[in-house]
């Protein structure tokens, strides 16, 4: 079975510094995806970044982009210019992409709480 | 467009009474989902509808949980008899229909639910 593994339970960046949240994942599947998603405080969970397991090339959207190391089994966030409005949960989360089963199955990390200091 | 959206916000009760949450997804969205986080670990599957039809219900912790989707629309989660261990938010997801497994799912605020 798939795990996911977030291992810092908190973080804090100061505004407009950069921050990395860590997130290695175990699977013997060689096709899948992987998601941050955001959930700042009482509202709902956002879609971050995603990238195809295919995919050696690490995505990126705007201020946030991802280390991708498939070998390693490792999936980092970063966040540039850290905005006070990136205070919340950021859940890692990963997906087969095999057609069998559920494919709406994601499985979650425990999450990661990012404070922004100003 | 509207989000998913999700009531109550909060529920309170005692252990043995009965709970229904509710989940309107995002209009057009055949797939829907509910997942399920407990105080310090991880959100967890519960089920998968496409349309009304139940695709996936291995996450279902026993049968105290029912889930519905009459109509393909809107969808209850009931809880009956709550226990304490049954705490948690209650996540609700959609997506389109035919959407592959790198689509995005669209989450609802939750519904946080304590059994007292």
């Amino acid at each position: 079975a798939q795990t996911v593994t977030q291992s810092q339970p908190e973080m804090s960046v100061q505004e407009a510094e950069t921050v990395t949240l860590s997130c290695t994942y175990d699977t013997s599947e060689s096709d899948y995806y992987l998601f941050w998603y955001k959930q700042p405080p009482s509202r709902q969970m956002i879609l971050v970044i995603r990238q195809e397991a295919y995919k050696q090339q690490n995505a990126t959207e705007n201020r946030f982009s991802v280390n991708f190391q498939k070998a390693a089994k490792s999936f980092s966030l970063k966040i540039s210019d850290s905005q006070l409005g990136d205070a919340a949960m950021y859940f890692c989360a990963y997906r087969s992409a095999g057609m069998g089963g559920s494919q709406g199955n994601l499985i979650f990390g425990k999450g990661t709480k990012l404070s922004v200091k100003p | 467009e509207a989000g998913v959206t999700q009531f109550p916000s909060h529920s309170v009760i005692e252990k043995g009474q009965t709970v229904t949450l509710r989940c309107d997804p995002i209009s057009g969205h055949d797939n829907l989902y509910w997942y399920r986080r407990v105080m310090g670990k991880e959100i967890k599957f519960l089920l998968h509808f496409v349309k009304e039809s139940k695709q996936d219900e291995s996450g279902m912790p026993n049968n105290r949980f029912l889930a519905e989707r009459t109509g393909g629309t809107y969808s209850t989660l009931k809880v009956q008899p709550a226990e304490l261990e049954d705490s948690g938010v209650y996540f609700c997801a959609s997506s389109q229909v035919g959407s592959l497994s790198g689509s995005p799912l669209h989450f609802g605020n939750g519904t946080r639910l304590t059994v007292t």
